[in-house]
């Protein structure tokens, strides 16, 4: 059973349209992330919810609005997509959001803009 | 800002040998370290993690922190070619700290 899935896993779209990503995790956790990582592969935050609730919101371009709908599901949506915006998109989830949780990733959502 | 710093690499070491991966980080009050080790074109995955100054062991793993020093690393023993994959340090500040930070991660070549 995958523990953290992302879906989909490839993206290829053209710039300008709008895209949404859908990660779901079953460990019973509470608490989800958001990462980009670039292709120098710079892993970075960029959003974090703790029982639905966001709790970290880096600067990032209010393009990306995440989506919390329960504890086991965070999703991610990108509006008028740019070229700059092509990474890897990784999901993450740890069983709180202090301490020493570890967190763990999905499998990824590569996004390439055209 | 708090920052976690690796060598980028590449790092190339002969099969058998002693690979060592080293990190330091700029938050005093980081409490908790984490190695994950991600292969090209896969998700990071955890290996090992470290709270307490000192060595931690695990197989062919060993994590060694020194708060004072403000370091943490990683001895891979026996590498084999299968331990060719970048490796990504994480800190995490203390009680009330939400966000993980990561390294830009050491490429490890393990050479047969």
């Amino acid at each position: 059973d995958t523990a953290v899935s992302q879906t989909p896993k490839y993206l290829v779209t053209q710039m300008g349209n709008d895209k949404s990503i859908k990660c779901e995790q079953n460990l019973g956790h509470d608490t989800m992330y958001w990462y980009k990582q670039d292709s120098k592969k710079f892993l970075k935050i960029m959003f974090s919810y703790n029982n639905k609730e966001l709790i970290i919101n880096e600067t990032v371009p209010n393009r990306f609005s995440p989506k919390s709908p329960d504890k086991a599901h965070l999703n991610l949506h990108i509006n008028s997509l740019e070229l700059g915006d092509s990474a890897v998109y990784f999901c993450a989830s740890s069983q709180s959001r202090v301490g020493n949780q570890p967190q763990h990733f999905g499998d990824g959502t590569r996004l390439s803009i055209l | 800002q708090k920052e976690v710093e690796q060598n980028s690499g590449p790092l190339s070491v002969p099969e058998g040998a002693i690979a060592s991966l080293n990190c330091t980080y700029s938050d005093r009050g980081s409490q908790s370290f984490f190695w994950y080790r991600q292969y090209s074109g896969k998700s990071p995955e955890l290996i090992m993690s470290i709270y307490s100054n000192g060595d931690k062991e695990d197989g062919r793993f060993t994590a060694q922190l020194n708060k004072a020093s403000q370091y943490v690393s990683l001895l891979i023993r026996d590498s084999q070619p299968s331990d060719s994959a970048t490796y990504l340090c994480a800190g995490r500040a203390g009680a009330g700290s939400y966000q993980l930070t990561f390294g830009k991660g050491t490429k490890l070549s393990v050479i047969p």
